[in-house]
């Protein structure tokens, strides 16, 4: 039973525009959720996190929105760079299982030029 | 170079060797996990130690794999009797604290023909 599901596996976006990235969860412990950032052969990269505390969290051209009562968050990345294009993952932890980040499949970004 | 450090980078085995991947943790990181990533997944959580103790551990990880973290600084994943199963990315990874960023590692490719 998959707890984290990234439902797009791929996303396609134009240089310069936004790319929006999805992920949705099922255990309502969660409280902890992150982006990471993969480049093949290459472990992944931290890139922005949130607490449940908060719906919305921005560092520079990436922006995570959390919705808890859909049990939803997206990554947003304004203006979108070729430099991007890589395999997204969400992750997430509950409060008692911090160690214990359960990840989704990812979503592979492509930003065309 | 201050990250999570991982080697060796490629292992290639023959079923049934017995192989170790070593990780150096960020300095000063309590904690250290490991994780395993297949193609087409997310990284799948392994165990993780708190200093030098083993607090967590998944189901994942069979009697064949043994992890250490002796002196609580660096840590050793053994796998027993490789099987072509145990093919993956192994992924080190560190955090300060419980509740702080995980920071990964480059990660450890293991094939077993």
């Amino acid at each position: 039973d998959q707890q984290v599901k990234q439902n797009s596996p791929s996303l396609s976006v134009q240089e310069g525009r936004i790319s929006i990235l999805n992920c949705d969860y099922t255990n309502s412990m969660f409280d902890y959720f992150l982006w990471y950032k993969k480049y093949p052969a290459e472990g992944p990269t931290f890139l922005i996190s949130i607490s449940s505390i908060k719906d919305k969290n921005e560092d520079g051209r990436f922006t995570v929105f959390l919705n808890k009562s859909a049990k939803h968050l997206s990554l947003h990345i304004v203006p979108s760079q070729p430099g991007d294009s890589a395999v997204y993952f969400c992750a997430a932890s509950a409060g008692g299982s911090q160690g214990n980040l359960i990840f989704g499949k990812g979503t592979k970004l492509s930003v065309k030029p | 170079d201050t990250g999570v450090s991982q080697n060796p980078r490629h292992k290639i085995t023959k079923r049934g060797q017995n192989v170790t991947f070593r990780c150096d943790p960020i300095s000063e990181h309590n904690r250290l996990y490991w994780y395993r990533q297949t193609l087409g997944q997310g990284p799948e959580f392994l165990t993780y130690f708190q200093n030098e103790a083993q607090l967590e551990k998944s189901r994942l990880l069979s009697d064949r794999f043994s992890a250490e973290r002796p002196k609580g600084s660096f840590s050793t994943l053994e796998i027993q009797r490789t099987e072509q199963g145990d093919s993956a990315m192994y992924l080190c990874a560190s955090s300060k604290n419980p509740g702080n960023t995980i920071y990964f590692g480059e990660g450890s490719w293991l094939t077993v023909v």
